[in-house]
C-alpha cells in the first residue's frame, strides 16, 4: 500500500463553519506533511509533523490547526477562513530520514465561500 | 531568485517527440523529486534522485550534484504525458522541507 488517502475531496464553506481535512497513510512513515497550492502556483509547505509532534509550522494563520492523532492520521482544523485560503490542499508522508521519498495524496479542493 | 528554477514554463510538443523538462538549484540538497500533477489536483511522484540517473518505463531522469542540476526525459511522448513537472529538492539543512520549482506545464497534442 503506497497511497495517501486525502478526504474529503472538494468541500465548500463558509467564513464562519469549522471544517477538517484528513489524511491517512499506512506505509509507515513517520513524517506527515500539509501544503497548500494556489492555482498555476507549486505547492506551499504548511505543516511538518514528525514522530506525530509538530517539527515546523511556516507561519501558518491560526485559523489552520493541524493534528497528529496517531502515525496514520493527520488533520487539518479550519475556523473561521477567508475566501483567500481557497486552494488545493495537499498532504504528504514520508520516512523520517533524510532523503526519502515523498508520497502525495489527491488532495482536498477547498472552496470558502 | 528562486532556489529551484526550472525550464521551460512550458512546452507543448507533438506526440512522439522527446522531451526534456530542466531544473536547477542553488542549494545544497539530499535528494531530488521529479513530480507529476494533473488538472484535478494529485501529485505523483516519478523519481527520487540523490546521483546518477534513473530510468522508468519511458521516463528517464538525470542528476548532477557538481553542476546542481537535473533533467527529465520523456521519449515518444504521449498526451496522456500531458501535465505539471515539477521539480522539488530536499534541503540538507533543516528536516524534512522540500523546496519546489514553478513547474513545467507539458502538453502533447496528437
Amino acid at each position: 500500500d503506497t497511497e495517501v488517502t486525502q478526504t474529503p475531496k472538494h468541500l465548500v464553506m463558509g467564513m464562519t463553519n469549522k471544517k477538517s481535512l484528513k489524511c491517512e497513510q499506512h506505509m509507515g512513515h513517520r513524517a506527515m506533511y500539509w501544503y497548500k497550492q494556489k492555482a498555476k502556483k507549486p505547492p506551499e509547505l504548511m505543516f511538518v509533523y514528525s514522530y506525530e509532534k509538530l517539527s515546523i509550522n511556516e507561519s501558518v494563520p491560526s485559523r489552520f490547526s493541524p493534528e497528529c492523532p496517531n502515525s496514520s492520521l493527520l488533520n487539518l482544523h479550519l475556523h473561521a477562513l477567508q475566501p483567500e485560503d481557497s486552494a488545493l490542499y495537499l498532504c504528504a508522508s514520508s520516512r523520517i530520514w533524510t532523503g526519502r521519498e515523498a508520497f502525495f495524496g489527491q488532495g482536498t479542493r477547498l472552496t470558502v465561500v | 531568485k528562486n532556489e529551484v528554477e526550472q525550464s521551460p514554463q512550458n512546452l507543448t510538443a507533438q506526440e512522439g517527440e522527446f522531451i526534456t523538462i530542466n531544473c536547477s538549484y542553488s542549494v545544497g540538497i539530499s535528494a531530488l523529486h521529479w513530480l507529476q500533477q494533473h488538472p484535478g489536483g494529485g501529485i505523483v511522484s516519478l523519481f527520487m534522485l540523490s546521483s546518477g540517473k534513473k530510468k522508468h518505463g519511458r521516463l528517464i531522469a538525470t542528476i548532477n550534484i557538481q553542476e546542481k542540476h537535473s533533467s527529465l526525459h520523456i521519449t515518444a511522448s504521449h498526451p496522456r504525458d500531458s501535465a505539471v513537472y515539477i521539480c522539488a529538492v530536499l534541503l540538507i539543512q533543516g528536516a524534512q522541507k522540500l523546496v519546489f520549482g514553478q513547474g513545467t506545464r507539458l502538453t502533447i497534442n496528437p
